[in-house]
Protein backbone atom coordinates (compact mmCIF):
# COMPACT_ATOMS: atom_id res chain seq x y z
CA UNK A 1 0.00 0.00 0.00
CA UNK A 2 1.35 3.42 -1.10
CA UNK A 3 1.13 6.17 1.14
CA UNK A 4 -0.28 9.36 -0.50
CA UNK A 5 -1.06 12.95 0.90
CA UNK A 6 -2.98 15.74 -0.19
CA UNK A 7 -3.33 18.61 0.71
CA UNK A 8 -5.02 20.91 1.93
CA UNK A 9 -7.93 18.56 2.76
CA UNK A 10 -10.28 21.17 2.08
CA UNK A 11 -10.55 24.70 0.42
CA UNK A 12 -12.95 28.03 0.05
CA UNK A 13 -12.50 30.21 -2.73
CA UNK A 14 -13.92 33.17 -3.85
CA UNK A 15 -14.97 32.91 -7.85
CA UNK A 16 -11.95 34.53 -10.06
CA UNK A 17 -9.02 32.94 -7.34
CA UNK A 18 -6.42 31.12 -8.61
CA UNK A 19 -5.54 27.83 -6.40
CA UNK A 20 -3.51 25.08 -6.37
CA UNK A 21 -3.09 22.21 -4.24
CA UNK A 22 -0.34 19.15 -3.32
CA UNK A 23 -0.15 15.11 -4.11
CA UNK A 24 2.46 13.65 -2.03
CA UNK A 25 3.43 9.92 -3.10
CA UNK A 26 6.57 7.82 -2.27
CA UNK A 27 8.71 8.33 -5.30
CA UNK A 28 10.11 4.54 -5.66
CA UNK A 29 8.59 2.23 -8.31
CA UNK A 30 6.76 5.03 -9.74
CA UNK A 31 4.83 4.37 -13.03
CA UNK A 32 2.42 7.34 -13.45
CA UNK A 33 0.24 10.01 -11.82
CA UNK A 34 -3.46 10.19 -11.86
CA UNK A 35 -5.26 13.12 -10.97
CA UNK A 36 -9.46 12.73 -10.86
CA UNK A 37 -12.09 15.19 -10.20
CA UNK A 38 -15.09 13.97 -8.46
CA UNK A 39 -18.39 15.52 -8.07
CA UNK A 40 -20.68 14.93 -5.72
CA UNK A 41 -23.39 12.59 -7.32
CA UNK A 42 -20.83 11.31 -10.02
CA UNK A 43 -18.54 9.23 -10.67
CA UNK A 44 -14.41 9.90 -10.58
CA UNK A 45 -13.88 11.55 -14.06
CA UNK A 46 -10.23 11.50 -14.93
CA UNK A 47 -8.29 14.60 -15.54
CA UNK A 48 -4.60 14.52 -16.51
CA UNK A 49 -1.84 11.34 -16.52
CA UNK A 50 1.72 12.05 -16.07
CA UNK A 51 4.64 9.83 -15.88
CA UNK A 52 7.67 11.72 -17.07
CA UNK A 53 9.87 13.93 -14.30
CA UNK A 54 8.68 17.89 -15.27
CA UNK A 55 5.57 16.30 -17.16
CA UNK A 56 3.54 19.88 -17.18
CA UNK A 57 -0.71 18.58 -18.59
CA UNK A 58 -3.04 21.13 -19.22
CA UNK A 59 -7.12 21.06 -19.70
CA UNK A 60 -8.69 24.79 -19.89
CA UNK A 61 -8.01 26.49 -16.95
CA UNK A 62 -6.92 23.63 -15.17
CA UNK A 63 -2.83 22.33 -15.09
CA UNK A 64 -1.27 19.81 -13.24
CA UNK A 65 2.75 19.05 -12.51
CA UNK A 66 4.74 16.39 -11.81
CA UNK A 67 7.76 15.71 -9.81
CA UNK A 68 8.90 12.27 -9.54
CA UNK A 69 12.16 12.46 -7.98
CA UNK A 70 11.05 14.39 -4.73
CA UNK A 71 7.13 12.95 -5.51
CA UNK A 72 5.21 15.36 -5.49
CA UNK A 73 2.32 17.00 -7.50
CA UNK A 74 0.73 20.28 -8.12
CA UNK A 75 -2.58 20.71 -9.65
CA UNK A 76 -3.47 24.05 -10.44
CA UNK A 77 -7.00 26.25 -11.44
CA UNK A 78 -6.72 29.09 -12.48
CA UNK A 79 -9.66 31.90 -12.08
CA UNK A 80 -11.78 29.09 -10.19
CA UNK A 81 -15.55 28.71 -11.34
CA UNK A 82 -18.75 27.18 -9.30
CA UNK A 83 -18.60 24.48 -11.68
CA UNK A 84 -14.87 23.64 -10.77
CA UNK A 85 -16.08 22.72 -6.96
CA UNK A 86 -15.68 19.30 -6.39
CA UNK A 87 -13.00 17.08 -4.68
CA UNK A 88 -9.57 16.47 -6.65
CA UNK A 89 -8.31 12.93 -5.84
CA UNK A 90 -4.30 12.00 -6.98
CA UNK A 91 -3.48 8.53 -7.58
CA UNK A 92 -0.15 6.95 -8.05
CA UNK A 93 0.11 3.44 -9.78
CA UNK A 94 2.95 1.12 -9.52
CA UNK A 95 2.16 -1.64 -12.47
CA UNK A 96 -1.39 -2.62 -12.09
CA UNK A 97 -2.11 -1.34 -8.74
CA UNK A 98 -3.57 2.27 -7.87
CA UNK A 99 -3.40 4.36 -4.67
CA UNK A 100 -5.98 7.40 -4.18
CA UNK A 101 -5.38 10.64 -1.84
CA UNK A 102 -7.62 11.65 0.57
CA UNK A 103 -8.41 13.93 -1.59
CA UNK A 104 -8.92 18.09 -1.95
CA UNK A 105 -12.31 19.21 -1.66
CA UNK A 106 -12.68 22.54 -3.49
CA UNK A 107 -15.38 24.69 -3.28
CA UNK A 108 -15.69 27.70 -4.74
CA UNK A 109 -18.09 30.75 -3.65
CA UNK A 110 -19.90 32.46 -6.38
CA UNK B 1 -16.80 6.59 -24.78
CA UNK B 2 -14.86 4.39 -21.83
CA UNK B 3 -18.82 4.04 -19.78
CA UNK B 4 -18.45 2.07 -16.73
CA UNK B 5 -22.02 0.48 -15.74
CA UNK B 6 -22.48 -0.68 -11.98
CA UNK B 7 -25.32 -1.81 -10.21
CA UNK B 8 -27.60 -1.93 -8.38
CA UNK B 9 -26.57 2.22 -7.20
CA UNK B 10 -28.22 1.16 -2.97
CA UNK B 11 -29.01 -1.54 -1.39
CA UNK B 12 -30.51 -2.08 1.54
CA UNK B 13 -30.58 -5.71 3.13
CA UNK B 14 -30.96 -7.65 6.28
CA UNK B 15 -27.76 -9.07 8.37
CA UNK B 16 -26.75 -12.26 6.83
CA UNK B 17 -27.55 -11.69 3.57
CA UNK B 18 -25.25 -12.03 0.68
CA UNK B 19 -25.49 -9.11 -2.04
CA UNK B 20 -23.79 -9.39 -5.34
CA UNK B 21 -22.75 -5.78 -7.05
CA UNK B 22 -22.18 -6.19 -11.21
CA UNK B 23 -19.39 -3.76 -12.94
CA UNK B 24 -19.56 -3.40 -16.61
CA UNK B 25 -17.56 -1.75 -18.96
CA UNK B 26 -20.19 -0.78 -21.70
CA UNK B 27 -18.23 0.26 -24.98
CA UNK B 28 -14.27 -1.24 -24.37
CA UNK B 29 -12.84 -4.18 -23.09
CA UNK B 30 -11.54 -4.28 -19.26
CA UNK B 31 -8.21 -5.99 -19.22
CA UNK B 32 -8.58 -4.92 -15.44
CA UNK B 33 -10.94 -3.74 -12.96
CA UNK B 34 -10.94 -2.20 -9.42
CA UNK B 35 -12.63 -2.61 -6.36
CA UNK B 36 -12.72 0.23 -4.11
CA UNK B 37 -14.80 1.04 -1.12
CA UNK B 38 -14.94 4.44 0.57
CA UNK B 39 -15.66 4.94 4.39
CA UNK B 40 -17.56 8.25 5.47
CA UNK B 41 -14.82 11.38 4.69
CA UNK B 42 -11.97 9.37 3.77
CA UNK B 43 -10.82 8.47 0.38
CA UNK B 44 -11.31 5.37 -1.96
CA UNK B 45 -9.72 2.93 -0.87
CA UNK B 46 -8.55 -0.17 -3.19
CA UNK B 47 -9.70 -3.75 -1.82
CA UNK B 48 -8.65 -5.60 -5.17
CA UNK B 49 -7.55 -5.60 -8.43
CA UNK B 50 -8.94 -8.22 -11.27
CA UNK B 51 -7.47 -9.07 -14.55
CA UNK B 52 -10.21 -10.65 -16.87
CA UNK B 53 -9.92 -14.80 -16.44
CA UNK B 54 -7.65 -14.58 -13.53
CA UNK B 55 -7.89 -14.34 -9.69
CA UNK B 56 -8.39 -10.94 -8.01
CA UNK B 57 -5.46 -9.82 -6.32
CA UNK B 58 -6.81 -8.54 -2.85
CA UNK B 59 -5.06 -5.72 -0.33
CA UNK B 60 -3.89 -6.55 2.72
CA UNK B 61 -6.56 -6.28 5.33
CA UNK B 62 -9.68 -7.31 2.86
CA UNK B 63 -11.14 -10.25 3.26
CA UNK B 64 -11.47 -12.81 0.44
CA UNK B 65 -13.44 -14.87 1.53
CA UNK B 66 -15.59 -11.89 2.00
CA UNK B 67 -15.84 -10.17 -1.00
CA UNK B 68 -15.89 -12.71 -3.33
CA UNK B 69 -14.80 -11.15 -7.09
CA UNK B 70 -15.10 -12.56 -10.31
CA UNK B 71 -13.98 -11.12 -13.52
CA UNK B 72 -15.35 -13.63 -16.20
CA UNK B 73 -15.10 -12.00 -18.83
CA UNK B 74 -13.59 -8.00 -20.64
CA UNK B 75 -17.22 -6.44 -19.66
CA UNK B 76 -17.98 -7.65 -16.49
CA UNK B 77 -16.43 -8.01 -12.94
CA UNK B 78 -19.06 -8.86 -9.86
CA UNK B 79 -18.49 -7.89 -6.18
CA UNK B 80 -20.34 -10.27 -3.79
CA UNK B 81 -20.30 -9.48 -0.04
CA UNK B 82 -21.16 -12.66 1.27
CA UNK B 83 -23.19 -12.48 4.37
CA UNK B 84 -23.01 -9.21 5.09
CA UNK B 85 -23.11 -7.51 8.19
CA UNK B 86 -23.80 -4.07 9.75
CA UNK B 87 -19.98 -2.47 9.66
CA UNK B 88 -20.18 -3.98 5.77
CA UNK B 89 -22.21 -0.90 5.14
CA UNK B 90 -20.38 1.44 2.95
CA UNK B 91 -20.12 2.95 -0.57
CA UNK B 92 -18.23 0.34 -3.05
CA UNK B 93 -16.88 1.57 -6.36
CA UNK B 94 -15.81 -0.20 -9.28
CA UNK B 95 -13.47 0.84 -11.87
CA UNK B 96 -12.01 -0.64 -15.50
CA UNK B 97 -9.06 0.05 -17.41
CA UNK B 98 -8.80 -1.07 -21.18
CA UNK B 99 -4.92 -1.99 -20.93
CA UNK B 100 -2.15 -2.16 -18.58
CA UNK B 101 -0.49 0.69 -19.71
CA UNK B 102 -1.61 4.74 -18.48
CA UNK B 103 -4.30 4.48 -19.67
CA UNK B 104 -6.47 6.24 -16.76
CA UNK B 105 -9.18 4.22 -14.92
CA UNK B 106 -13.25 4.78 -15.50
CA UNK B 107 -15.76 4.55 -13.08
CA UNK B 108 -19.08 3.49 -12.18
CA UNK B 109 -20.98 5.41 -9.91
CA UNK B 110 -20.75 3.05 -7.16
CA UNK B 111 -23.48 1.29 -4.76
CA UNK B 112 -24.42 2.05 -1.30
CA UNK B 113 -24.76 -0.94 0.64
CA UNK B 114 -27.11 -0.92 3.63
CA UNK B 115 -26.96 -3.50 5.63
CA UNK B 116 -29.78 -3.73 8.94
Amino acid sequence: ILNVEQSPQSLHVQEGDSTNFTCSFPSSNFYALHWYRWETAKSPEALFVMTLNGDEKKKGRISATLNTKEGYSYLYIKGSQPEDSATYLCAPNTGNQFYFGTGTSLTVIP
Amino acid sequence: GAVVSQHPSWVICKSGTSVKIECRSLDFQATTMFWYRQFPKQSLMLMATSNEGSKATYEQGVEKDKFLINHASLTLSTLTVTSAHPEDSSFYICSARAAYSNQPQHFGDGTRLSIL
